[in-house]
């Protein structure tokens, strides 16, 4: 089946700086959506990209659907304390115009903030 | 508010008992599915169901069942087939699983079983 590689797997940086992350598959997905999640919480979707090349903001948040169609990244802009968490990607492959609903979890980046 | 509740929040349990964990949606989304998450690891599709009275099995099905009676409501049963039930289970929604894939999660259940 589909896998998607995240990288990195863990982060560490100051307050203020900028922050990036990053999926890629060998195979072509069809959506790549951006999920952050906080300890004991379910996650919560940040960014949704349908389209090759599109690039999508959400406040300092910003992703990008790959030319190729087998990766996206995230960027997290002049980045906060509550930044912390666990980021996650994941994709789905269409068939016939659906997917029948099924994601491809990235494994997540661990995101920690130091103020 | 619109959301996804799963109740209750942390669950115990003995070995060998089944248990069953609750999922409800008000945002009129068709399409429900469970989740399985370990630490330090991606989530894992136990179930989904992309219509009332329809369900079908995800990656880790095995030791798990689910109903779909009603359009809200999409309840797990970790039964005790299943061998490691120690997790973090995750219920998400989506509109349907035809024109949009965002899914939206809700709280999650923390279930042990000793």
């Amino acid at each position: 089946g589909q896998q998607l590689n995240q990288s990195p797997q863990s982060m560490f940086i100051q307050e203020g700086e900028d922050v990036s992350m990053n999926c890629t598959s060998s195979s072509i997905f069809n959506t790549w959506l951006w999920y952050k999640q906080e300890p004991g919480e379910g996650p919560v979707l940040l960014i949704a990209l349908y389209k090759a090349g599109e690039l999508t903001s959400n406040g300092r948040l910003t992703a990008q659907f790959g030319i190729t169609r087998k990766d996206s990244f995230l960027n997290i802009s002049a980045s906060i304390p509550s930044d912390v968490g666990i980021y996650f990607c994941a994709g789905t492959v269409r068939a016939g115009g659906t997917s029948y609903g099924k994601l491809t979890f990235g494994q997540g980046t661990i995101l920690t903030v130091h103020p | 508010d619109g959301g996804i509740t799963q109740s209750p929040k942390y669950l115990f349990r003995k070995e060998g008992q089944n248990v069953t964990l609750s999922c409800e949606q008000n945002l009129n989304h068709d399409a429900m599915y469970w989740y399985r998450q370990d630490p330090g690891q991606g989530l894992r599709l136990i179930y989904y169901s992309q219509i009332v009275n329809d369900f079908q099995k995800g990656d880790i099905a095995e030791g798990y069942s689910v109903s779909r009676e009603k359009k809200e409501s999409f309840p797990l049963t970790v039964t005790s087939a299943q061998k490691n039930p120690t997790a973090f289970y995750l219920c998400a929604s989506s509109i349907d699983t035809l024109s949009r894939d965002e899914q939206y999660f809700g709280p999650g259940t923390r279930l042990t079983v000793t």
